[in-house]
């Protein structure tokens, strides 16, 4: 069984840019997760979409967001980047995202801001 | 606001000891979860504790659950160079129950010398 994927791996952008960083679950998974890792921050919680509706929503300002299309991949993107969004993002999936079911984590997109 | 502290933030080890890692959070919650860090690379599930007084083994690590002293611990015993790593607790949001939004702690790094 093929685990999360994510893609592109690494990203070098420019402060003002926009990016868009991808997600493709465990198939079968309905609920996809994104989180932020920063040394300063550690792992935030950035929001979670399940049956392409966003179920549960962090701290971030608008500028970052997502999707998640019908066959559970997703998608997030951060518009007007800024420096201090240097940070890996991972994303994690589970079945239905409730009660007993577990998140399984991708690999990460490390994103480098310039 | 769910916190969920963790110490110490960095353990230096030498290989043969025993050690514990404390996992305090702030809010009721039945579940918690151990995950393990390597440089670079994403977080792999150790260990899933769904309720007061759950023990878990694997190898050389143990991890328990007290949900009414909202503490876990992870405890090394003997350790090995293979378990130089960062390990996270994270504890499941307690308002919706839903296990796709976690907070993590702020992480252990363990160095196991030889």
């Amino acid at each position: 069984k093929a685990g999360v994927t994510q893609t592109p791996r690494y990203l070098i952008k420019t402060r003002g840019q926009q990016v868009t960083l991808s997600c493709s679950p465990i198939s079968g998974h309905r609920s996809v997760s994104w989180y932020q890792q920063t040394p300063g921050q550690g792992l935030q919680f950035l929001f979670e979409y399940f049956s392409e509706t966003q179920r549960n929503k962090g701290n971030f300002p608008g500028r970052f967001s997502g999707r998640q299309f019908s066959n559970s991949r997703s998608e997030m993107n951060v518009s007007t980047l800024e420096l201090g969004d240097s940070a890996l993002y991972l994303c994690a999936s589970s079945f239905s995202g409730i009660n007993l079911s577990e998140q399984y984590f991708g690999p990460g997109t490390r994103l480098t801001v310039t | 606001e769910l916190k969920v502290e963790q110490n110490p933030l960095f353990l230096s080890m030498q290989e043969g000891k025993n050690y514990t890692i404390y996992c305090n959070y702030s809010t009721t919650s039945d579940r918690l979860y151990w995950y393990r860090q390597d440089p670079g690379k994403s977080l792999e599930s150790l260990f899933v504790l769904l309720s007061n007084g759950a023990v878990k083994q694997e190898g050389r690590l143990m991890a328990s659950l007290d949900t009414k002293a909202r503490l876990s611990t992870l405890h090394i015993t003997a350790a090995v160079h293979d378990l130089s790593a960062t390990y996270f607790c994270a504890v499941d949001d307690p308002y919706t129950g839903t296990a796709s939004k976690l907070t993590f702690g702020t992480g252990t790094r363990l160095q196991v010398t030889l």
